[in-house]
This record gives structure tokens, sequence and C-alpha cells, in this order.
């Protein structure tokens, strides 16, 4: 398998213009997470799903950014409009969990490396 | 929510062993992490510890766990250039069943110098 596929790598743009990130996960991983990764914040969570389906978007910081899971195979993040402090470095990762003997691993992806000017 | 803490930089000479400290709050982590980070990359998992263990041995690497203190470190030994990264702790949060849902510490960054 080639790994956790994210895109675009890098990304700049204007403030105010709409944002999508693309990640495609490991084939038979259960769930997705999207984290972000700047210098003062750390990694933080925004958003994960099990089988397709959100299950904690707690993380997500306003109701500019969306995510969706049309598929196993594919997942998007959205930021509309975006702000110059969105700028980060955005990470999905993949995981069976821990289920059935599994140690719950995240696999990452490279990242997105967004710049809002 | 938890809060899992490290320092942020540790500088070790070539050859010499590292051990980067973690401080984690949740006693309930059935797992704990540690994840390595190069430059422009995502992370990867290095080592894992499951709760019931005091201690994991691998190659380079040791985990020592401490629950009572809620406190991880990694030690490894003979550290090269090769190992000058980004490293993270991480816990698994409760109460969210077999989801790998995890809260990473805030990094150190090992700089190996020769």
């Amino acid at each position: 398998d080639a790994g956790v596929i994210q895109s675009p790598r890098h990304e700049v743009t204007e403030m105010g213009q709409e944002v999508t990130l693309r990640c495609k996960p490991i084939s038979g991983h259960d769930y997705l997470f999207w984290y972000r990764q700047t210098m003062m914040r750390g990694l933080e969570l925004l958003i994960y799903f099990n089988n397709n389906v959100p299950i904690d978007d707690s993380g997500m910081p306003e109701d500019r950014f969306s995510a969706k899971m049309p598929n196993a195979s594919f997942s998007t993040l959205k930021i509309q409009p975006s702000e110059p402090r969105d700028s980060a470095v955005y990470f999905c990762a993949s995981s069976h969990g821990t289920g059935r003997g599994n140690t719950g691993e995240l696999f990452f992806g490279e990242g997105s490396r967004l710049t809002v000017l | 929510g938890e809060d899992v803490e490290q320092s942020l930089f540790l500088s070790v000479r070539e050859g010499d062993s590292s051990v980067i400290n973690c401080t984690y709050t949740d006693s309930s982590s059935t797992y704990l992490y540690w994840y390595k980070q190069e430059p422009g990359a995502g992370l990867q998992l290095l080592t894992y510890i499951f709760s019931n263990m005091d201690m994991k041995q691998d190659q380079r690497l040791t985990v020592l766990l401490n629950k009572k203190d809620k406190h991880l470190s990694l030690r490894i030994a003979d550290t090269q250039t090769g190992d000058s990264a980004i490293y993270f702790c991480a816990e698994s949060a409760p109460d969210t069943g077999t989801a790998s849902k995890l809260t990473f510490g805030t990094g150190t960054r090992l700089q190996v110098t020769l």
C-alpha cells in the first residue's frame, strides 16, 4: 500500500478564498483523523470518522471548517472562507483502531502545508 | 481534556544516550505511544507500551512507564545524527471504544551534535 496520501502538499491562498484538502486513507482502515499542527498549539485533533461516519468533530475550530468522507477511500477538509490564522500543516491519519488485537497505530500522511495571506 | 506535557528541546552528543520524558494525565489510557517526526514529514510510530507493562525494550529504544506518577520516558541508546527529529508522546483517549483517538504532547526536539 502507498500509505496515506494527501493533496495538495502545499497551498498558498488569499484570505477569503475556499480551501479544500484531500486525503486517501490506507485501504481497510476503519478510522480516519484530521489533525492540525502549528507552532503555538502543537497537534490538535479536528475530527475523526469511523467507517465514513463523523464521530467527534469537537476539535473543529468554527463553522468555517467542514469535513466529509463520502466513501472509505476519500475524505476532504474544507475551509470557507479561509483566514490567515488558519495557516498550519494539516495532517490526515488512518488506523485500524484498537479492536481485534490492533495497537491503535496511526498512519500519517505527509501533510498539507496551508498558507493564507 | 487531557494534557500531555514534554520538555521542548534536548541536545545530546552522538553516541550518548537520550532520555525524553513525558507526563500524561489520563490513568485509564490503554496504550501509550512514542511518535517521531522528521522535517517536512508526517509522524511515524516509533514504539508503544501497553498500560500493564513497566518497561519495553526494542533494540536501541527503552520505554519506561510509571503509572503511579503518570510518567513515560523514551531512552535512545547510542544516539545517532539520524535520530535528530521531534518526538511526541501520545495517550489514547478514554471512553472512545476501539478508536485510536490520541492526544499528543507538545513534542521534544532532539538535536544530535557531533
